[in-house]
C-alpha cells in the first residue's frame, strides 16, 4: 500500500512566486513526517521535520491530520530551490518511506 | 556533521557475477544502516533495515537470498548482490542513523552506488 503520495512528478514555478509541493500520507498511528532534499549531483539530505515546526531555507510544512498532508510551501521560490523534493514517513524502526519525489524547477 | 560513505561510487560488472557495495560512517556509531534503491526518476525504495549484529529485515518483494547484508559492527554494512542480472542495474543507496548521532530518527545519506549489468 503506498504510504506516502507526492502527485506532481514534476513542478514549475518561476522566481518569486510562492511554491507548494504537495504530500499526503497513509498511516493509521500517529506519523512522524520529514521533507528531504536532494540537488542535482549532491546527496539526499534532511529539509525539515514536522516535529520541530521549523523553518529551513524559508520553507515550512504543516501536518494536517483531517487531511493526512504535509504539504511543503514557500512564499517566494529562488532559483537555488530547484531540486528533487521527498516527502518521507517514519515508521516504527526508524523505518522510512518515501514518496515518489517532486522535481521543482524555480524559473529566472 | 555525521557523514556517510559508500564504495565504490559506480561499478560495471558483467551478468552472473556477485557484486559488493560498502556503506560506512565515518565519525559516528550507526546502531541502524538502510538500503534503497532508486530507479532513474523514481523514488527510494527501501530494500532492507539492518541492525549491527543481527539480521536484516528486508521488505516485502525484495530476495534476501539475492540482496545479503551484512551490518557486522558500528560503522560498516555491505549489500552484496549475487549473480547479478541487467534487471539489477539500479542506484542503490545507503542510509545511517543512530539514536545519539543529530535528531532524534535522523537518517544521513551515502552518497549512492550505480551498478551497472551487462
Amino acid at each position: 500500500a503506498q504510504r506516502v503520495t507526492q502527485p506532481e512528478k514534476l513542478l514549475s514555478v518561476f522566481k518569486g512566486a510562492p511554491v507548494e509541493l504537495k504530500c499526503n500520507y497513509s498511516y493509521s498511528g500517529s506519523p512522524e513526517l520529514f521533507w528531504y532534499v536532494q540537488y542535482s549531483r549532491q546527496r539526499l539530505q534532511l529539509l525539515l521535520r514536522h516535529i520541530s515546526r521549523e523553518s529551513i531555507k524559508g520553507f515550512t510544512a504543516d501536518l494536517n491530520k483531517g487531511e493526512t498532508s504535509f504539504h511543503l510551501k514557500k512564499p517566494f521560490a529562488q532559483e537555488e530551490d530547484s531540486a528533487m523534493y521527498y516527502c518521507a514517513l517514519l515508521l516504527v524502526g526508524n523505518q522510512f518511506y518515501f514518496g515518489t519525489g517532486t522535481s521543482l524547477t524555480v524559473i529566472p | 556533521g555525521a557523514v556517510v560513505s559508500q564504495h565504490p561510487s559506480w561499478v560495471i560488472c558483467k551478468s552472473g557475477t556477485s557484486v559488493k557495495i560498502e556503506c560506512r560512517s565515518l565519525d559516528f556509531q550507526a546502531t541502524t544502516m538502510f538500503w534503497y534503491r532508486q530507479f532513474p526518476k523514481q523514488s527510494l525504495m527501501l530494500m532492507a533495515t539492518s541492525n549491527e549484529g543481527s539480521k536484516a529485515t528486508y521488505e516485502q518483494g525484495v530476495e534476501k537470498d539475492k540482496f545479503l547484508i551484512n551490518h557486522a559492527s558500528l560503522t560498516l554494512s555491505t549489500l552484496t548482490v549475487t549473480s547479478a542480472h541487467p534487471e539489477d542495474s539500479s542506484f542503490y543507496i545507503c542510509s545511517a542513523s543512530s539514536a545519539g548521532q543529530g535528531a532524534r530518527y535522523e537518517q544521513y545519506f551515502g552518497p549512492g552506488t550505480r551498478l551497472t549489468v551487462t
